[in-house]
């Protein structure tokens, strides 16, 4: 079955660097990669996604890049804030049961962002 | 963005007891809806999908008897914890969408803990 990967488990950066998350995936079959964002006790938000058919999505700070062929994917965040603190959960979308996907999610970032 | 409503946000009860969490989705139709377990500072895991008008399909190694999924309409899913125990306090979360590769929207999530 599929199995995703994500690295690392935590990041600190000072305000304004970037970040970057990384994913890697096992099905080659999967053919969409959201990713979300936790806030402590709270549901993830949908913060981007990608689909197979595009190597590159971008949304103001936030890009995500896809690599097919390695079955890499990676989520960047430019000018970071404060506010980005959270954790940051990769997933790969895998379909059963007809129309039906399902997602696989990564482990988790522990984002931290230093003013 | 896609709303999704998520009640109660807490419970506390004592262990024997059943608890029902429902799961809404506000501003569109759900046929499908995904029940997920979190424990702290872990991944998602998915214990089952809920399809409107049919039996839930659940994962490896989750005991349909002991949560019981309904999804009676097209915007309601409800997940009953029977016979709560305490390794069964957890944060529970559900989502609605995933149809054809539709982004999921996650609920605020209810947090369990059985006394």
């Amino acid at each position: 079955g599929e199995n995703v990967e994500q690295h690392p488990s935590t990041l600190s950066v000072q305000e304004g660097d970037s970040a970057v998350i990384k994913c890697t995936y096992s099905d080659s079959a999967s053919n969409y990669f959201p990713w979300y964002k936790q806030e402590l006790g709270k549901g993830p938000q949908l913060i981007i996604d990608i689909r197979s058919n595009v190597g590159e999505k971008k949304d103001q700070r936030i890009a995500v890049t896809l690599n097919k062929t390695a079955k890499h994917f990676s989520l960047h965040i430019t000018e970071t804030q404060p506010e980005d603190s959270a954790v940051y959960f990769c997933a790969a979308s895998i379909r059963y049961g007809g129309a039906t996907n399902k997602l696989i999610f990564g482990t988790g970032t522990l984002l931290a962002v230093q003013p | 963005g896609a709303v999704v409503s998520q009640h109660p946000s807490r419970v506390i009860c004592k262990s024997g007891t059943s608890v029902k969490i429902e799961c809404r989705s506000l501003d569109f139709q759900a046929t499908t809806m995904f029940w997920y377990r979190q424990f702290p500072k872990q991944s998602l895991m998915l214990m089952a999908t809920s399809n409107e008008g049919s039996k839930a399909t659940y994962e490896q190694g989750v005991e349909k008897d002991k949560f019981l999924i309904n999804h009676a309409s097209l915007t309601l899913s409800t997940l009953t914890v029977t016979s709560a125990h305490p390794e069964d306090s957890s944060f529970y979360i559900c989502s609605a969408g995933g149809r054809d590769n539709q982004p999921q929207h996650f609920g605020d999530g209810t947090r369990l803990s059985i006394l």
